[in-house]
């Protein structure tokens, strides 16, 4: 059972719209989340992360939130850009845990579309 | 420039016929790890290090060696490859062992298994 969810295969967006892609979690001991992106024929980058113990983070175009209570995370871009069609992976991790691991969830594949 | 070099890019083999995929970083950092990403289960950790000579288990280790004898190889060794083994590879590495550190990706290995 995927203990990370990313429910939505693939979004399409226009340009200059906002890009909301979203993750749910199972694992109520994860307590750091991050975003990768991930363009075609090469490795996943990183993009931006929140801890938990806030409930929002925000790095220029890119914001995540979190809602702890619905173990639900949400990964904003705001104005969407064509650069910005790839594969957005969500993972999380529990810090200081004997669960020392990070898992991904499936990924998300975002068309941007001029 | 500060890197994660998977060799090679693609690989096409039969089952049985033993192969490696080499990884090296050139950012001293302690942790590396190997992940497979395949359609709808995103990336999943095959085996990871956290320093020399110390490797362990991820999620899918079956049929997947590795070693650490220096800190910036990580080399994947597939002794008897089968066609389930067929997948994109990747390699990563954080400065830490800290499951919070953001994770250098490699640019992937497409293995083709017959």
């Amino acid at each position: 059972d995927q203990q990370v969810k990313q429910n939505s295969p693939s979004l399409s967006v226009q340009e200059g719209r906002i890009s909301i892609l979203n993750c749910d979690y199972t694992n109520s001991m994860f307590d750091y989340f991050l975003w990768y992106k991930k363009y075609p024929a090469e490795g996943p980058t990183f993009l931006i992360s929140i801890s938990s113990i806030k409930d929002k983070n925000e790095d220029g175009r890119f914001t995540v939130f979190l809602n702890k209570s619905a173990k639900h995370l949400s990964l904003h871009i705001v104005p969407s850009q064509p650069g910005d069609s790839a594969v957005y992976f969500c993972a999380a991790s529990a810090m200081g845990t004997s669960y020392d691991k990070v898992i991904f969830g499936p990924g998300t594949s975002l068309s941007v579309i001029p | 420039e500060a890197q994660v070099t998977q060799n090679p890019r693609y690989l096409i083999t039969v089952t049985g016929k033993k192969l490696t995929v080499t990884c090296s970083q050139n950012m001293n950092h302690e942790y590396m790890s190997w992940y497979r990403q395949d359609p709808g289960l995103g990336l999943r950790q095959i085996y990871y290090s956290m320093n020399v000579e110390v490797t362990d288990k991820g999620d899918v280790p079956e049929g997947y060696k590795v070693s650490r004898k220096e800190k910036r190889n990580f080399p994947l060794i597939l002794e008897s490859p089968s066609p389930n083994q067929t997948s994109l590879y990747f390699c990563a590495s954080s400065l830490t062992v800290a499951t919070n550190e953001k994770l250098f990706f490699g640019s992937g290995t497409q293995l083709s298994v017959l």
